[in-house]
């Protein structure tokens, strides 16, 4: 069974401050790794990664991929009240020929306190 | 928001009563996907589509039905409410030549 398991599953940090969120993950037939942010409302996209060791960058926030260790990591930097929100990680396994299917974790509820 | 919206937004129900929520784009895309989400849960697949009149299930699909007669549409069904569908509904597209999924405003569903 496809699984995926994020930790932690919440936490409150100070503004400024910096957290990361980890998601590891057992599917078959892996294609890639995704990050959403959810904030009361429809998840939004942030990343998706496909290769082991590649960092991606937007801003604040990077995401790499371990494809060897079966885990990514989310990293936030001088956290900010509005970085609050619901952080899914998602992976696509399984064959492409009916479209990608996406396994959700539980989410890590991140809270910024100013 | 990828031109995804989904009706109703908001829906209280009875244990028992037929539902249907509806799922529309404008971007012609293919693939279409209905998630629900509970707390402690995430996102779990319902049902998808891979064009019109193709559909097959997903992880949580009993007591769910649907339907996709044009490319834009795609409806859910709750044959007959209970209160274990009480969830919010998501709606979601994945975008043209890509594998990323964009999700709809989703609906939130009540069932007394």
């Amino acid at each position: 069974e496809d699984k995926v398991v994020q930790s932690p599953l919440s936490l409150v940090v100070h503004e400024g401050d910096t957290v990361t969120l980890n998601c590891s993950y057992e599917v078959t037939n892996f294609r890639s790794l995704l990050w959403y942010k959810q904030e009361k409302k429809a998840p939004t996209f942030l990343f998706m990664l496909t290769s082991s060791g590649i960092e991606k960058k937007s801003g604040r926030l990077s995401s790499i991929l371990d494809k060897k260790e079966l885990f990514s990591i989310l990293n936030i930097t001088a956290t900010q009240t509005g970085d609050s929100a619901v952080y899914l990680c998602a992976v696509e396994a399984g064959p492409m020929e009916y479209g990608n299917k996406l396994v959700f974790g539980a989410g890590t509820i991140l809270r910024v306190k100013s | 928001d990828a031109g995804i919206t989904q009706s109703p937004r908001h829906k209280v129900t009875e244990t028992g009563t037929p539902v249907t929520l509806r799922c529309h784009q404008t971007e012609n895309h293919r693939y279409m996907y209905w998630y629900r989400q509970d707390p402690g849960h995430g996102l779990r697949l319902i049902h998808y589509s891979y064009g019109v009149k193709d559909t097959d299930k997903g992880e949580v699909s009993d007591g769910y039905s649907v339907s996709r007669s044009k490319t834009e549409d795609f409806l859910l069904t709750l044959e007959s409410a209970t209160s274990s569908q009480t969830s919010v509904y998501f709606c979601a597209i994945r975008g043209q030549n890509t594998d990323t999924q964009y999700f709809g405003p989703g609906t939130r569903l009540t069932v007394l």
